[in-house]
């Protein structure tokens, strides 16, 4: 699975929207970009994935670049409760053992009241 | 959506003794499951994946007589750390897919200190 880069931490004000980058350089034309957070002491939660074109759904919004190197995660109107780990990840979409995750260090987002 | 459930969500045993750790799919069959390890402040390690009706894969550097797998059934993997010392508290996680699905569902985590 192609490697990721993401900020280590970021800031956000609540009722803002918080945009999470991450650079994905290496990624194949058969991988998807997808994103999960964790809470702390939680397992991991499922966000949003993509292949290439932007995605929404009641929690974010995911927009991709065209030349897909790069994604934002975009949560509209951050919440105090979504303070948590963003990991952005990409792997091929298919069964079995393909379903296992490598996951990197993340970024700790920190919303602020 | 589909929910992953552990047992126990924490944990506390003496060196020396064993731990188990169950993982269940609540309302699908997952033919396979994944370990995940989280040590404090570093992120997720896949330990092993788990087959129904076959021996689990475990990654590098993975201990499989320390850590064993075992999924009996369409919805039940386990997780048994054997001799369980203090370097093996952490916290442990699973994940399970739903069948022809694309996401990931976790469990709750497990917390299992070794004192």
């Amino acid at each position: 699975d192609a490697k990721t880069t993401q900020p280590p931490s970021m800031d956000c004000a609540e009722g803002r929207a918080a945009n999470l980058p991450c650079n994905h350089s290496t990624i194949s034309g058969n991988e998807y970009v997808y994103w999960y957070r964790q809470i702390h002491s939680q397992g991991p939660q499922y966000i949003i994935h993509g292949l290439k074109n932007n995605e929404t759904n009641e929690m974010a919004s995911l927009i991709i670049t065209e030349d897909r190197k790069s994604s934002t995660l975009i949560l509209p109107h951050a919440t105090l409760r979504d303070t948590a780990v963003y990991y952005c990840i990409v792997r091929v979409s298919s069964g079995g053992s393909n379903y296992k995750l490598t996951f990197g260090k993340g970024t700790l987002l920190t919303v602020n009241p | 959506g589909a929910v992953v459930s552990q047992h126990p969500s924490r944990v506390i045993c003496k060196s020396g003794t064993s731990v188990k750790i169950e993982c269940r799919s609540l309302d699908f069959q997952a033919t396979t499951m994944f370990w995940y390890r989280q040590f404090p402040k570093q992120s997720l390690m896949l330990m092993a994946t788990s087959n129904e009706g076959s021996k689990a894969t475990y990654e590098q550097g993975v201990e499989k007589d320390k850590f064993l797998i075992n999924h009996a059934s369409l919805t039940l993997s386990t997780l048994t750390v054997t001799s369980a010392h203090p370097e093996d508290s952490s916290f442990y996680i699973c994940s399970a897919n739903i069948p022809g699905g694309t996401e990931a569902f976790f469990g709750q985590g497990t917390r299992l200190t070794v004192v």
